[in-house]
């Protein structure tokens, strides 16, 4: 079946760094690929998407790149903040029993210092 | 904008003892799922629903069950609680469609004792 893996956390940076979150799928169909965030206390929100080989998604300075040859789809920010901290989740939605089933990894925390 | 709203946000139960999770979504999606998330584990789905009058298993469905009651609204019932299911659990709907992201809930924080 289809699954998700991304990279162990927890992640701990100085303000300013550079920060990538490895995320690598496999699928049985052509999924759309996902990166969702979830701030302490609070439910997941979409950060990001990309629904076809080599698109790029990018919102808040955050980008990833659907990457169809090594199916996956990395997230990067070039300069992190300690209001980046949250727990990172990579996802992808594939058709499944004629549905669209989202699939979650098993999500990257993220430590921000000052 | 409500979005999805999840009732109740905390619950500590017995074990063997029954409660229901409410869902509720303002956004006219036709598709609504539950996931429960562990430590470690990310987040599992327990059952969706792809339309109103539908619904299926998900990865881990065993000790609950749901209905669709109308397509607003999806409950998650658990006949009887075990330690095992104490978790968080979330609700989340969206449209059906590969590139259809999905809106969450806030959560609710179930402890089985």
């Amino acid at each position: 079946g289809d699954s998700v893996t991304q990279m162990e956390g927890p992640v701990t940076l100085s303000e300013e760094a550079f920060l990538t979150i490895n995320c690598t799928y496999t699928a049985t169909g052509y999924p759309s690929l996902f990166w969702y965030v979830q701030y302490p206390g609070e439910g997941l929100q979409l950060l990001l998407k990309a629904t076809k080989a080599d698109d790029k998604g990018s919102n808040k300075g955050f980008e990833a790149t659907y990457r169809k040859e090594t199916t996956s789809f990395h997230l990067e920010k070039g300069s992190v903040q300690v209001s980046d901290s949250a727990v990172y989740f990579c996802a992808l939605s594939d058709r499944l029993r004629g549905s669209y089933i989202p699939t979650f990894g098993r999500g990257t925390s993220l430590i921000v210092h000052p | 904008n409500a979005g999805v709203t999840q009732t109740p946000k905390f619950q500590v139960l017995k074990t063997g003892q029954s409660m229901t999770l409410q869902c509720a979504q303002d956004m006219n999606h036709n598709s609504m799922y539950w996931y429960r998330q562990d430590p470690g584990m990310g987040l599992r789905l327990i059952y969706y629903s792809a339309s109103e009058g539908t619904t299926d298993k998900g990865e881990v469905p065993n000790g609950y069950n749901v209905s669709r009651l109308n397509k607003r609204e999806f409950s998650l019932r658990l006949e009887s609680a075990a330690p095992s299911q104490t978790s968080v659990y979330f609700c989340a709907s969206s449209e059906q469609g590969a590139s259809e992201k999905l809106f969450f809930g806030s959560g609710t924080q179930l402890s089985v004792l």
